[in-house]
């Protein structure tokens, strides 16, 4: 039972353009939403959260958006750069403030090209 | 900056074989867990720790075990290793349970023949 579903494996887009990563799931006690980027030989590594109380989220050129009633997040990322080329997972929790175990989307490659 | 250092990059096992990976923290985090990642399914949850000692099932515990006898060091075994147990195992740690982020190690990639 895949909780968290990334459904496009993969995304290519152009340098400077935008990149939209989606995510979608189906527990309803999920309040806490986290974008992690993975390089290969490399451990993910934390990009941005959104809390189930807000729907966007905003740290650079990374903006994160939730649609509870949808149950539907998406990354976008403004502008794309090649350094950008990546996995990227998107994964979800539940709890309030004691946080429990992470449930993990099954990534997107993202590859961005000059 | 937070440390999480993983014994092998790379280990070749035999079927049947009991294997161990091993996983280090250096920023005295409580809570510690193990992952694997597979083409496909994303990383899913082996078994975590909130505290020495204390262990707790994650989503696929099935044909492995932990050891958490320090703060800093979470151990994954396999006890008798099988070739669906080839993948890619990550460990990752967590201050507390009041913080979101976790942070990753490299990975070990384990190949079982």
């Amino acid at each position: 039972d895949q909780q968290v579903k990334q459904n496009s494996p993969s995304l290519s887009v152009q340098e400077g353009r935008i990149s939209i990563l989606n995510c979608d799931y189906t527990n309803s006690m999920f309040d806490y939403f986290l974008w992690y980027k993975k390089y290969p030989a490399e451990g993910p590594t934390f990009l941005i959260s959104i809390s189930s109380i807000k729907d966007k989220n905003e740290d650079g050129r990374f903006t994160v958006f939730l649609n509870k009633s949808a149950k539907h997040l998406s990354l976008h990322i403004v502008p794309s750069q090649p350094g950008d080329s990546a996995v990227y997972f998107c994964a979800a929790t539940a709890g309030g403030t004691s946080y429990g175990k992470l449930t993990f989307g099954q990534g997107t490659i993202l590859t961005v090209h000059p | 900056d937070v440390k999480v250092t993983q014994s092998s990059r790379y280990l070749v096992k035999r079927t049947g074989e009991k294997v161990f990976l091993e996983c280090v923290q250096d920023m005295d985090h409580e809570n510690m867990f193990w992952y694997r990642q597979d083409p496909g399914l994303g990383l899913r949850l082996i078994y975590f720790s909130y505290d020495v000692k204390m262990k707790e099932k994650g989503d696929i515990p099935e044909g492995y075990s932990v050891s958490r006898e320090k703060k800093e060091r979470f151990s994954l075994i396999l006890e008798s290793a099988s070739t669906n147990q080839t993948s890619m195992y990550l460990c990752a740690s967590r201050l507390t349970r009041s913080s979101l982020e976790q942070y990753f190690g490299p990975g070990t990639r384990l190949t079982v023949t």
